[in-house]
């Protein structure tokens, strides 16, 4: 069965800093992944996604992501964060047998400091 | 193509009433999606389409629930009875379907339902 576990249920960081949020997945078969972002009150947006191309994955607003198959992991980075950076971040994990049914984390929420 | 669009943004009901949320999917895909988020947790699948196929629900669809997409393109969920703890943020999505499903989807800005 597929799973996804963010580590770190909030992160703080300066504006200006790196930006890294953590996401691990399991899964029996090989996994499309996903980061999506949620602003208050709003829906989820799509940031990047792995589908078994190229391993690092560029994504909107400057987010890339690496898929490791070896440690089962793809962390979200961000070379220097905004303010407008502040939301949840969630990683997520298709079920495949193309259902597009995903499984996704709790979330990340990330802290911008001035 | 205005994307995905829920309505109402916010829905206040009283325990036991009956509510119903619309979504509207992009026009040309035919896969939809029902999600249920609960405050500080991720979305949950709660059921999907394929055109107005229902295909799966998820066990997290009581009885109380119920989802239909009658023409294939827009879709309704309904809650019966209401109780507390349905009190959520419900996301719909939509995708083109198919292989390309499991690229990831256009999500909706959500019906946020408090039962009071």
């Amino acid at each position: 069965a597929q799973s996804v576990t963010q580590l770190g249920s909030h992160v703080s960081v300066s504006e200006g800093a790196l930006v890294l949020l953590r996401c691990n997945y399991s899964s029996s078969v090989p996994p499309y992944l996903f980061w999506y972002v949620q602003y208050p009150n709003q829906g989820l947006q799509l940031l990047l996604k792995y589908t078994s191309a190229a391993t690092l994955v560029k994504g909107i607003n400057g987010f890339e992501a690496e898929f490791k198959k070896s440690e089962t992991s793809f962390h979200l980075t961000k070379p220097s964060a905004h303010m407008r950076d502040a939301a949840e971040y969630f990683c997520a994990v298709s079920v495949g047998s193309n259902t597009g049914k995903l499984i996704f984390g709790q979330g990340t929420t990330l802290q911008v400091k001035p | 193509d205005t994307g995905v669009s829920q309505d109402p943004r916010h829905k206040i009901t009283k325990r036991g009433q009956n509510v119903t949320f619309r979504c509207d999917p992009i026009s040309e895909h035919n896969r939809l999606y029902w999600y249920r988020q609960t405050l500080g947790q991720g979305p949950e699948f709660l059921t999907y389409f394929q055109n107005e196929a229902q295909l799966e629900k998820s066990r997290l669809l009581s009885d109380r629930f119920s989802a239909e997409r009658p023409k294939g393109s827009f879709s309704t969920l309904e809650i019966q009875r209401t109780e507390q703890g349905d009190s959520a943020m419900y996301l719909c999505a939509s995708s083109p379907g198919g292989g390309t499903a499991n690229y990831g989807y256009t999500f909706g800005s959500g019906t946020r339902l408090t039962v009071v």
